[in-house]
């Protein structure tokens, strides 16, 4: 079984809709990421949590929040979502003790119509 | 802030040429890692190597290398002899060593082998 899975992996939605997409991890991290990809942008961070209780901004992230429900998952909500949030959104997690090696979940294809 | 920038948008090749992606970085950290992470077009992110600020040494594996140069806050990466399953996007990343070591990315490098 995949160390990092993220559900839904493929997501047609409506503007306006709430969304969330979520990420599990049986590595044992404490630190989780969501990440963003938009074609010619790269990779952009959007929120990420070193555990339970901390939750923190990243590059991007206006329109949306996040909850850490508990070590193993991070879930990424899409209020009210708009067609600029369509994207291939990634979950991450690493290790306190190698926090530069984060592993990635396969990536969760969002399209916002 | 960090950053990292691939000047190189795309780039396409015949089967067998080598190829170099560039990576050019920005940190006020003095310790810090970098990384290649490749994108193939079914879309999941493949780690291919750290590399951190005090380790210079180039690094070879297979058909695969890595220039690092600080002097110029460059981070290169050449593919040797390349082949069709080399198509994919190719990014560049940065991590501080200390705090939240989140990773920035360059926005990437599109790399297609044209048999």
């Amino acid at each position: 079984d995949a160390d990092v899975t993220q559900t839904p992996r493929n997501r047609i939605t409506k503007t306006g809709k709430r969304i969330m997409l979520e990420c599990s991890q049986t590595k044992g991290h404490d630190r989780m990421y969501w990440y963003r990809q938009d074609p010619g942008l790269g990779l952009r961070l959007i929120y990420y949590s070193f555990d339970v209780k901390d939750i923190n901004k990243g590059e991007i992230s206006d329109g949306y929040s996040v909850s850490r429900q508990a070590q193993a998952k991070f879930s990424l909500s899409l209020e009210s979502a708009i067609p600029n949030q369509t994207a291939l959104y990634f979950c991450a997690t690493s290790d306190p003790g190698q926090p530069y090696e984060q592993y990635f979940g396969p990536g969760t294809r969002l399209t916002v119509t | 802030a960090q950053k990292v920038t691939q000047a190189q948008t795309e780039i396409s090749v015949v089967e067998k040429e080598d190829v170099t992606l560039d990576c050019v970085y920005e940190t006020r950290d003095t310790t810090y890692y970098l990384f290649w992470y490749k994108q193939p077009p079914s879309g999941e992110l493949v780690f291919l190597i750290r590399r951190n600020s005090f380790d210079e040494q180039n690094e070879i594996s297979g058909r695969y290398s890595w220039n690092f140069q600080k002097s110029t806050s460059s981070f290169n990466f050449t593919i040797t002899a390349s082949q069709v399953v080399d198509s994919a996007v190719y990014f560049c990343a940065l991590s501080e060593a200390r705090g939240y070591s989140t990773l920035t990315f360059g926005k990437g490098t599109m790399l297609l082998v044209s048999p």
